[in-house]
């Protein structure tokens, strides 16, 4: 997917730097939220899932934080590389089915 | 690792013509997807299938929509009459099983409509 046109929050972030993307959804009836990694030109690639019963969830070099009580997510990359530079998108599934709805994502850039 | 792969990258068509996307999921998955992604705007769903019969739909796929698994493989999105506002980037996906499962991606299909 393209992001020309596409006005999205950036983080600018060095390379072996830690990333913090954050994420407020929208209904609190969702239960199940990913965490999306998208390049130009490919499609979403899934990241990280958690369920509402958790609120932290730790993956290879990524976590994600999840708080109930204010409708937010977050992901955090450890130690950035060029490779992570990329749109991230959050999505939940609000109606309780396999229906993904998508935040409008996160651009970030890593410097090296 | 296994993955969604899409069919055409880029598809090209003249206002009013039929388009095909193909899918082709991934092979142990059992939940299809569609979704699409106007330039500038979020991904938004459009339909979910399972079991040779759509499960659930948006209020975005109408009547000119219309989704089929014509073989044990492939999984293909047809617009009968394509309208301006349809060029997008279509998505399918794919799941092993229902409810909180994660859906994986394929590439897309970029659509044109002149």
């Amino acid at each position: 997917g393209e992001s020309v046109g596409l006005h999205l929050p950036t983080l600018s972030v060095q390379e072996g730097d830690n990333s913090i993307i954050n994420c407020a959804y929208s209904n609190s009836a969702s239960d199940y939220f990913i965490w999306y990694k998208q390049e130009s030109g490919k499609g979403p690639q899934f990241i990280i899932d958690i369920r509402s019963n958790m609120d932290k969830r730790q993956g290879q070099r990524v976590t994600v934080l999840l708080n109930k009580t204010v409708k937010h997510l977050s992901l955090q990359i450890a130690a950035t590389q060029p490779g992570d530079s990329a749109v991230y998108f959050c999505a939940e599934t609000p109606y309780g089915n396999n229906r993904l709805a998508f935040g409008k994502g996160n651009q970030v850039v890593v410097i090296p | 690792e296994p993955e969604v792969t899409q069919t055409p990258s880029h598809q090209v068509t003249q206002m009013g013509q039929e388009v095909i996307l193909r899918c082709v999921p991934i092979s142990n998955h059992l939940y299809f997807y569609w979704y699409r992604q106007i330039l500038g705007q979020k991904v938004e769903f459009l339909v979910s299938f399972y079991n040779n019969e759509i499960s659930e739909k948006s209020e975005i796929f109408d009547d000119q929509f219309s989704v089929e698994r014509p073989d044990g493989s492939n999984f293909t999105l047809k617009i009968r009459s394509t309208k301006l506002e349809d060029s997008a980037m279509y998505f399918c996906a794919s799941s092993e099983r229902s409810g909180n499962q994660p859906q994986h991606f394929g590439d897309g299909t970029r659509l044109s409509i002149l």
